[in-house]
C-alpha cells in the first residue's frame, strides 16, 4: 500500500498559466477529496467525488477551478488562468465508505502539491 | 465566520505531561468531530473522532472529550511524547454533509 500520492510536490507558474495537479487515491478508496491549505489556516474543501461522480463542490470554487476522476481511480485538479491568491498547499484525500452515510470516515491525506504563483 | 476555532495557535508543554488542546465551535448542526496531526511536508492524518452522541472517546494516550452544551471540544494527549510535536487540526461535520470544517490549528511542542 503505497498511499494517496500526489505530483507535483511542487508547482511554479506565472499568473494566467494553466496548472494540473494529479492524486492517485488508494486503491481500494471510493471517495476522493479535494481540499486547499494556506499558511496558518486549515484545509479548506474544495470538491468531493463519490467513485467518478463529482458530488459536492464548494461554493466558493471558482469556474477556473474544474476536478476529474474519469474512472473512478485517479483524480486531476486543473486551474485556469492562474491568480497569486491560488497560492497554496492542495491537497487530495481518499476514504473507504461502506454506507451511503456522509463523512464519518477517517481520510488519507497526500502530502499535497505546494503551488506558488508568481 | 469560522465555524471551527482553535484559539491557541501554539503550545508548549513538557515531555511526559499532559498535553491539552482545546477546539470551539458554533454551528450546533455538527455531529461529528474528528482531530488530525500533522507533520512538515506531510498530509495531515487522522488521529482520532468523536460523535456527538457521546462525550468522551478514548485511544491509547489520546482522548477527546465533547461538551454539546458549550460547543467545546479537547484532546488529552498523556504522556506527551516528543513524536507528539506536530500541528493539531480539529475538524466537524454533520449529518448529510461531505465536507469537514476545519480550525486552524495548534501547534504542540513537547519539549525534552
Amino acid at each position: 500500500d503505497t498511499g494517496v500520492s500526489q505530483n507535483p510536490r511542487h508547482k511554479i507558474t506565472k499568473r494566467g498559466q494553466n496548472v494540473t495537479f494529479r492524486c492517485d487515491p488508494i486503491s481500494e478508496h471510493n471517495r476522493l477529496y479535494w481540499y486547499r491549505q494556506t499558511l496558518g489556516q486549515g484545509p479548506e474543501f474544495l470538491t468531493y467525488f463519490q467513485n467518478e461522480a463529482q458530488l459536492e463542490k464548494s461554493r466558493l470554487l471558482s469556474d477556473r477551478f474544474s476536478a476529474e476522476r474519469p474512472k473512478g481511480s485517479f483524480s486531476t485538479l486543473e486551474i485556469q488562468r492562474t491568480e497569486q491568491g491560488d497560492s497554496a498547499m492542495y491537497l487530495c484525500a481518499s476514504s473507504l465508505a461502506l454506507t451511503r452515510q456522509a463523512i464519518n470516515e477517517k481520510l488519507f491525506f497526500g502530502s499535497g502539491t505546494q503551488l506558488s504563483v508568481l | 465566520d469560522q465555524q471551527v476555532k482553535q484559539n491557541s495557535p501554539s503550545l508548549s508543554v513538557q515531555e511526559g505531561r499532559i498535553s491539552i488542546l482545546n477546539c470551539d465551535y458554533t454551528n450546533s448542526m455538527f455531529d461529528y468531530f474528528l482531530w488530525y496531526k500533522k507533520y512538515p511536508a506531510e498530509g495531515p492524518t487522522f488521529l482520532i473522532s468523536i460523535s456527538s452522541i457521546k462525550d468522551k472517546n478514548e485511544d491509547g494516550r489520546f482522548t477527546v472529550f465533547l461538551n454539546k452544551s458549550a460547543k467545546h471540544l479537547s484532546l488529552h494527549i498523556v504522556p506527551s511524547q516528543p513524536g507528539d510535536s506536530a500541528v493539531y487540526f480539529c475538524a466537524a461535520s454533520w449529518d448529510s454533509n461531505y465536507q469537514l470544517i476545519w480550525g486552524a490549528g495548534t501547534k504542540l511542542i513537547i519539549k525534552p
